[in-house]
């Protein structure tokens, strides 16, 4: 399985603000996927991030509130603009099985509070 | 529109039970059927089924996919408190994007 490090951990933002979310992973991969985990619900895909072109958003994710890079084949940000309360939830990147494309890995996720 | 339903939504057992987590689907293009683990954040692995019919076990864990009736069953036998945490089933699609459920919230009492 690949080894995923994602920062922050959890971070408590003022509304208004943007933060940005690290994932790095310790071999390449083609694809680096972002998801949402709102409040007592569960995972939804915002965007595919594939390297050397733009990612692609998922029906209801716009890339100025969601804007992300993938620089390179093992590192990818997703940035959360303007933030509101509304956008409190975990953060999870994630990438495919090496031996398995099918498998998914995670990151350990970033909690993220706007007040 | 795909969809991934789980039951129940949530669950309280006592240790020593047996559970089983319903998972089924309605996808276009199915590749495979994964079940995770969460307890803080980051869902853990926990299976991978591609064929109908074929169990997977790992210690008190199992899961078996049905292809055709289009649902896959996670069993966990003698249960642990530290067996407590959300359940997550997801079906991946072609181009490895991965449709989760709604979850199962499984707590087992000492």
């Amino acid at each position: 399985s690949a080894v995923i490090s994602q920062k922050p951990s959890r971070d408590i933002c003022q509304r208004g603000t943007s933060l940005t979310i690290q994932c790095q992973v310790d071999s390449q991969v083609t694809m680096m996927f972002w998801y949402r985990q709102q409040p007592g619900q569960s995972l939804t895909l915002i965007a595919t991030a594939n390297q050397g072109s733009e990612a692609t958003y998922e029906s209801g994710f716009v890339i100025d509130k969601f804007p992300i890079s993938r620089p390179n084949l093992t590192f990818s940000t997703l940035t959360v603009s303007n933030m509101s309360p509304e956008d409190s939830s975990i953060y999870l990147c994630s990438v495919a099985g090496r031996v398995s494309p099918s498998e998914a890995f995670f990151g350990q996720g970033t909690r993220l509070t706007v007040v | 529109e795909d969809k991934v339903v789980q039951s129940p939504l949530s669950l309280v057992v006592h240790e020593g039970d047996t559970v089983t987590l319903n998972c089924s689907y309605e996808v276009t293009n199915f590749r495979s059927l994964l079940w995770y683990k969460q307890e803080k954040k980051a869902p853990t692995f926990l299976f991978m089924l591609t064929s109908s019919g074929i169990e997977k076990k790992s210690g008190r864990l199992s899961s078996i996919l049905d292809n055709k009736e289009l649902f896959s069953i996670l069993n966990i036998t003698a249960t642990q408190t530290g067996d407590s945490a959300v359940y997550l089933c997801a079906v991946t699609e072609y181009g490895n994007k991965l449709v989760f459920g709604a979850g199962t919230i499984l707590r087992v009492k000492s």
